[in-house]
């Protein structure tokens, strides 16, 4: 079964801040992944698929790229609303699996 | 407008068992695979099973494996999760999504969660 970790496990930026999230599959598994935005007590939320395709209705201060085995959910310019735990999930294959998550604060 | 409605969550002693059902709307729910996702008080996102559009795979986090069953039936627009020889470590929301395609790949419809709780 393919592991997925993240880094860093939370962070606290400013109101206008970059933010950015990585992610790493323990195996091979192309562009198949995915990023969700979690808010307290609600449902998750699609973000990102395909490693970079801009899930419809997300803002485009969202984006996701692949470098190497290393996959990262960048936010622009982080707004009051971005509040949430972030999770990657890979979609190579059966059994799919999260990441751990990150929790993004306003410092 | 896509709805995923869940149901049949509560509290439930170990070892016991229990049957969750998503009831779905605005969509063609033989298009898309279906998954549960789990997440316990306080903790991350776990995948718990996934079966394809046609039932012709399914599969489990080795967590549930052998304990838990996923099913579909078109006729009533719903999906299923049989849950048996529930163990404390089972209580958690858990979560109904619609994949993106037929076969798996992602959740981009989540239902908004039913809560079960596995105690004496």
């Amino acid at each position: 079964d393919i592991q997925m970790t993240q880094s860093p496990s939370s962070v606290s930026v400013s109101v206008g801040d970059r933010v950015t999230i990585t992610c790493r599959a323990s195996q091979g598994i192309s562009t198949w992944l995915a990023w969700y935005q979690q808010k307290p007590g609600k449902a998750p939320k699609l973000l990102i698929y395909a490693a970079s395709g801009l899930q419809s209705g997300v803002p485009s201060r969202f984006s996701g790229s692949k470098s190497g085995t290393d996959f990262t959910l960048t936010i622009s310019s982080l707004q009051p609303e971005d509040v949430a735990t972030y999770y990657c999930q890979q979609a190579h294959s059966f059994p799919f699996s999260f990441g751990p998550g990150t929790k993004v604060e306003i410092k | 407008e896509v709805q995923l409605l869940e149901s049949g969550g509560g509290l439930i002693q170990p070892g016991r068992s229990l049957r969750l059902s998503c009831t779905v709307s605005g969509f063609n729910f033989d298009d898309y695979a279906m998954h549960w996702v789990r997440q316990a008080p306080g903790k991350g996102l776990e995948w718990v099973s996934g079966i394809t559009w046609n039932s012709d795979k399914v599969d489990y986090a080795a967590s549930v494996r052998g304990r838990f069953t996923i099913s579909r039936d078109s006729a009533r627009n719903s999906l299923y999760l049989q849950m048996n020889s529930l163990r404390p470590e089972d209580s958690a929301v858990y979560y109904c999504g619609r994949d993106k395609g037929k076969f798996g790949e992602l959740l981009e419809q989540w239902g908004q969660g039913t809560l079960v709780t596995v105690s004496s």
